[in-house]
């Protein structure tokens, strides 16, 4: 079936600018995670769905980030007022139910690029 | 907050040649996850363990957790040019969902 779809595949953008990154979770999936992966690193935790509502947004480094989840499938980042330090690759994953020893499946991600 | 370390952060294997890499948590671990990431992909799931002292094989690939589930190493025997990637390990800690990744072990291979 469908993995986890990620759109777009890259993002340009100027400084100070507001982005959107869209994922599309494996279909029947009740989690979905978000992660930020910059260049040498591992992915870094940024938040949590379950279902509709964020169960965890720790990860998120600031009020510049959003995410939402309105119908419990697609979810979309939101980050405003880019900076530079935002550049990176962006990874949804999706779970079938979130229990810790669920498997996630990654995306493609989306690579963000701040001018 | 929980750290996943691993080593070696470069390995460069000749062709046909073993290797281990090392996960080590600075928490115990419900569970470790091995995902292998090819270059300009993204991270591919290979592998959970759940159990202290587990061991389980994938073809050339052996994976071990270790007994206090704090640590885990991944195994690669005659080591091919499709293996080349950087593998991560990750885990959540005992009381938490989020996967907490390790940086990786970037493996190249000369032919």
């Amino acid at each position: 079936g469908a993995g986890v779809s990620q759109t777009p595949s890259n993002k340009v953008t100027e400084k100070g600018k507001y982005v959107e990154l869209r994922c599309d979770p494996i279909s029947g999936h009740t989690a979905l995670y978000w992660y930020r992966q910059s260049l040498g690193q591992g992915p870094e935790f940024l938040i949590y769905f379950q279902g509709t509502g964020a169960a965890d947004d720790s990860g998120l480094p600031n009020d510049r980030f959003f995410a939402v989840r309105p119908e419990g499938s697609v979810s979309t980042l939101k980050i405003q007022r880019t900076e530079r330090g935002d550049s990176a690759v962006y990874l949804c994953a999706s779970s079938f139910s979130g229990s810790r020893v669920d498997t996630q499946y990654f995306g493609p991600g989306t690579r963000l690029t701040v001018l | 907050g929980q750290q996943v370390m691993q080593i070696p952060q470069y390995q460069h294997v000749q062709e046909g040649e073993d290797f281990t890499t090392y996960c080590n948590s600075s928490t115990t671990l419900s569970n470790i996850q091995w995902y292998k990431q090819r270059p300009g992909g993204h991270p591919v799931f290979l592998i959970q363990l759940v159990k202290s002292g587990e061991v389980k094989k994938q073809k050339r690939l052996t994976f071990q957790f270790g007994e206090a589930k704090k640590n885990s190493s991944l195994h690669i025997t005659a080591t091919q040019t499709t293996d080349v990637g950087t593998y991560f390990c990750a885990g959540p800690s005992s009381n938490d969902y989020k996967l907490s990744f390790g940086a990786g072990t970037t493996v190249t291979v000369r032919a």
